[in-house]
């Protein structure tokens, strides 16, 4: 467990609206992740982050955008709200020894 | 890129019984191969893992095999009991650029 906290846990929000995910890690681990799970699809990256201020795309980044100012938080931000990205979204962080990688609890997003 | 499947997407076992879950991948690059279980309403959790200098690793009732030559690893669970229910995932990583996933396994174990 690398004391991974996600908040909010859960969030209805109105179609164009902005909406940020935070991340936090305890571990002072290097890279960190942003996923989205949906059924039928799995767990998919979105971004992920390598260091402060060093960023990524994953497979489905489009229309997100992340933010790393400390090694402790990772941001998700949404700039304009779709339905398309009602979704769980999981962030995780990995072991700096390995690749053993932890997830948070995450984030139910609707919507509306 | 990496490509993780995974089948089969639903299995059902008898209490006692093994269950065995396959995937492949696509990227002979991958050196790093992870399972989750997923229980409802959390966050996957690391059950094993196996690197691609190790054909096969044990933990309990759990094992998990790797064929680097064919891409393909499998998990492995024995004497399966209730509380294995949840969705199991697999995924394949090379150094720090994120795993990617299989779709997930649900398994359910039968009384």
């Amino acid at each position: 467990d690398a004391g991974i906290t996600q908040s909010p846990r859960h969030k209805v929000t109105e179609t164009g609206t902005p909406v940020t995910l935070r991340c936090h890690q305890t571990e002072n681990h290097r890279y960190m992740y942003w996923y989205r799970q949906d059924p039928g699809h799995g767990l998919r990256l979105i971004h992920y982050s390598y260091g402060v201020k060093d960023t990524d795309k994953g497979e489905v980044s489009d229309g997100y955008s992340v933010s790393r100012s400390k090694t402790e938080d990772f941001l998700l931000t949404l700039e304009s709200a779709t339905s398309s990205q009602t979704s769980v979204y999981f962030c995780a962080s990995e072991d700096n020894s390995g690749n053993t990688i932890y997830f948070g609890e995450g984030s139910w997003l609707t919507v509306v | 890129g990496e490509n993780v499947e995974q089948h089969p997407s639903t299995l059902s076992v008898q209490e006692g019984d093994s269950a065995v879950i396959k995937c492949t991948y696509s990227d002979s690059a991958s050196n790093y191969f992870p399972w989750y279980k997923q229980e409802l309403g959390k966050g996957p959790q690391l059950i094993i893992d196996i690197r691609s200098n190790v054909g096969e690793k044990k933990d309990q009732r759990i094992a998990v095999t790797l064929n680097k030559t064919a891409k393909h690893f499998s998990l492995h669970i024995t004497e399966t009991q209730p509380e294995d229910s949840a969705v199991y995932f697999c995924a394949a990583s090379k150094n720090g650029k994120g795993i990617i996933f299989g779709k997930g396994t649900r398994l359910h174990i039968l009384p």
